[in-house]
């Protein structure tokens, strides 16, 4: 196990519903990124904190934000959920931004 | 913008046969890495490629990246059934941390 968690494991949201997914980085690491993955998909790179400052965005919209906390966890917050945003989420810890990630176990996110 | 394609999408081996997935971009790539992704899991980190050329090993699996730095390889000898599960090449874009995977290849190994 890599030591990077998240919350909640599993989650069911309506169309326009906003969600807050949650994660903890593993210890010693300062850099978090998010992904998007669909079923059968690679992850899609959603963005990156390095020491509370977003470090990259992918293309997604403004209304897919985050965090990251002075302790280095952080979140995924997503508005005006839509269908296609369900999928798993998935974060990744790292010490900088080009060395390995560890990925947490992840949430799956369906979206009604 | 950067994208990494990777073939083939899908693989069936017996077991004990080898496996070859590519990785391929139209851009330099700064560094290349490889994830795999058991099925209902997440990825995990098997190796990170950065010279020109390199080729690591490790036990059965042996990663290349291709001299103009535009392509990688991951290769399993003599295939096992614990090697089942989905393998994604990854690229970092610029000076960001913005990985960008190939869509995976996975692996189906019949016993």
């Amino acid at each position: 196990e890599t030591g990077v968690t998240q919350s909640p494991t599993h989650l069911i949201k309506t169309r326009g519903q906003q969600v807050t997914l949650r994660c903890s980085s593993q210890s010693g690491h300062n850099t978090v990124s998010w992904y998007q993955q669909a079923l059968g998909q690679g992850p899609q790179f959603i963005f990156q904190y390095y020491r509370e400052e977003e470090n990259g965005r992918g293309n997604f919209p403004p209304r897919f934000s985050g965090l990251q906390f002075p302790n280095y966890s952080s979140e995924l917050n997503v508005n005006a959920l839509e269908l296609d945003d369900s999928a798993l989420y998935l974060c990744a810890s790292s010490f900088r931004n080009y060395n390995e990630q560890f990925f947490g176990p992840g949430t799956r996110l369906t979206v009604l | 913008g950067q994208q990494v394609m990777q073939i083939p999408q899908y693989q069936h081996v017996q077991e004990g046969e080898d496996f070859t997935t590519y990785c391929n971009s139209s851009t330099t790539l700064s560094n290349i890495q490889w994830y795999k992704q058991r099925p209902g899991g997440h990825p995990v980190f098997l190796i990170q490629l950065v010279k020109s050329g390199e080729v690591k090993k490790q036990k059965r699996l042996t990663f290349q990246f291709g001299e103009a730095k535009k392509n990688s390889s991951l290769h399993i000898t003599a295939t096992q059934t614990t090697d089942v599960g989905t393998y994604f090449c990854g690229a970092l874009s610029g000076n960001t941390g913005k990985l960008i995977f190939g869509q995976g290849t996975t692996l189906q190994v019949k016993p």
